[in-house]
């Protein structure tokens, strides 16, 4: 079975310019999920998709931030414009069904605002 | 919003030995996760105990759950080098949303 998917790996950007990132769950995962992992710290989770619906994006800054799930399989997250605390690694994942089990997660995407 | 606060934060311990790592959290959960993360990659799902279980196992690993305490302690026996890696509990919330914790660095040296 193939993991979850996620692109680029590292990405370095300037202040104030715009990054995405995009992810693939495991096939047949209904829930995926974007968290922000900053260096030290356990992952915070940004949003939240079930199917191509948004369960959750309480913690999103949505001033800056935006996701979405294409017809409930791939997902982009996009920052514009970037700030240094934004400086993170964003971890996508999925899982069956509608949350609250077993969570796969991709490697990460790590990037670096300068 | 972080649930789950881990202790210690950090651990080092010789290769044999015993490692055990605890988990606090503030509010009524469905089912408590532990996770692995080595450097630099995506985190490991190792362990789910439900609200009603009070001891799991699984391999070296050993994960215990107390609800009137509002704590899980994960314990890992005859540790290796391997282990080595970031610990993180997650407790689940209404609809779902998995919240995790800041984590137990475990370093386990040969």
């Amino acid at each position: 079975e193939a993991g979850v998917a996620q692109s680029p790996r590292y990405k370095i950007i300037e202040k104030r310019q715009s990054v995405a990132f995009w992810c693939n769950p495991i096939s047949g995962h209904a829930t995926l999920y974007w968290y922000q992992q900053i260096l030290g710290q356990g992952p915070k989770l940004l949003i939240q998709f079930q199917n191509n619906g948004v369960v959750d994006d309480s913690q999103l800054p949505k001033d800056r931030f935006s996701a979405e799930r294409l017809k409930g399989v791939d997902s982009t997250l996009k920052i514009q414009p970037a700030k240094l605390e934004d400086s993170a690694v964003y971890l996508c994942a999925s899982s069956w069904g509608q949350g609250g089990g077993e969570l796969f997660f991709g490697e990460g995407s790590r990037l670096t605002v300068l | 919003s972080q649930q789950g606060e881990e202790d210690p934060q950090a651990l080092s311990i010789q290769e044999g030995e015993n490692a055990t790592m605890n988990c606090s959290y503030k509010t009524s959960i469905n089912n408590l996760q532990w996770y692995r993360q080595n450097s630099g990659r995506g985190l490991v799902h190792l362990i789910l105990i439900r609200s009603n279980e009070r001891e799991k196992h699984s391999g070296r690993l050993r994960v215990t759950l107390d609800t009137s305490k509002k704590s899980s302690s994960l314990l890992i026996t005859a540790s290796r080098a391997a282990d080595t890696a970031s610990y993180f509990c997650a407790t689940d919330e209404e609809g779902g949303k998995l919240i995790f914790g800041q984590g137990t660095e475990l370093s386990v040296k040969p």
